[in-house]
């Protein structure tokens, strides 16, 4: 079976640094989809980036990129330039199209201190 | 668009009652999804629906129930609440299980049973 591990329970970083969230992921499968999302306060889920496995570069949207160690199955998030609006939980998720669900880690808390 | 929708947004229940929680989506998704996020963990599947008509259960199914009589809707029934039932109960949907479309997540019903 698959699953999702988020070692890092909360996270804390000054406003305009870089903060970087670990995810760890078990799987057989060699095609698979793997995504970030952020449910700040307002307990929404919003995505905020998502990675396809045959891909080799790493994904990336505006701020935010991930570091895609397929082998390591490994997949961080990088949030430069941190913002107070970046706190939030962040959810490592993963899926395939053998599968019909997310696969959801535990969660890290993040703290973005002025 | 409205998006997802979830009616309401807090309930206490006591031990024993019936409760349906309600999930609408306006996007003409085919797939919808119930999830419940429990303090401090990651989200867990209880039941998905591919289309009108067609439900199955996901990974925590027990002590729940749900319909797919309209594209739009996908509500999920209590029958007999329970204290373990306490936690926050997140709707989805998506054009296609496939695994490169988004999940779009709706505000959450925040549920308490004592």
């Amino acid at each position: 079976a698959q699953t999702v591990t988020q070692s890092q329970p909360e996270m804390s970083v000054q406003e305009a640094e870089t903060v970087t969230l670990s995810c760890t992921y078990d799987t057989s499968e060699s095609d698979y989809y793997l995504f970030w999302y952020k449910q700040p306060p307002s307990r929404q889920m919003i995505l905020v980036i998502r990675q396809e496995a045959y891909k080799q570069q790493n994904a990336t949207e505006n701020r935010f990129s991930v570091n895609f160690q397929k082998a390591a199955k490994s997949f961080s998030l990088k949030i430069s330039d941190s913002q107070l609006g970046d706190a939030a939980m962040y959810f490592c998720a993963y899926t395939s199209d053998n599968t019909d669900k997310l696969i959801f880690g535990t969660g890290t808390r993040l703290q973005v201190f002025p | 668009n409205a998006g997802v929708t979830q009616t309401p947004k807090f309930r206490i229940l006591k031990i024993g009652q019936s409760m349906t929680l309600q999930c609408t989506q306006d996007m003409n998704h085919n797939y919808m999804y119930w999830y419940r996020q429990d303090p401090g963990m990651g989200l867990k599947l209880i039941y998905y629906s591919v289309g009108a008509g067609i439900t199955d259960k996901g990974e925590v199914p027990n002590g729940y129930n749900v319909s797919r009589s309209t594209t739009e809707d996908f509500p999920l029934r209590l029958e007999l609440a329970a204290p373990s039932q306490t936690s926050v109960y997140f709707c989805a949907s998506s054009y296609s299980a496939q695994a490169n479309y988004e999940q779009y997540f709706g505000p959450g019903t925040r549920l308490t049973v004592t």
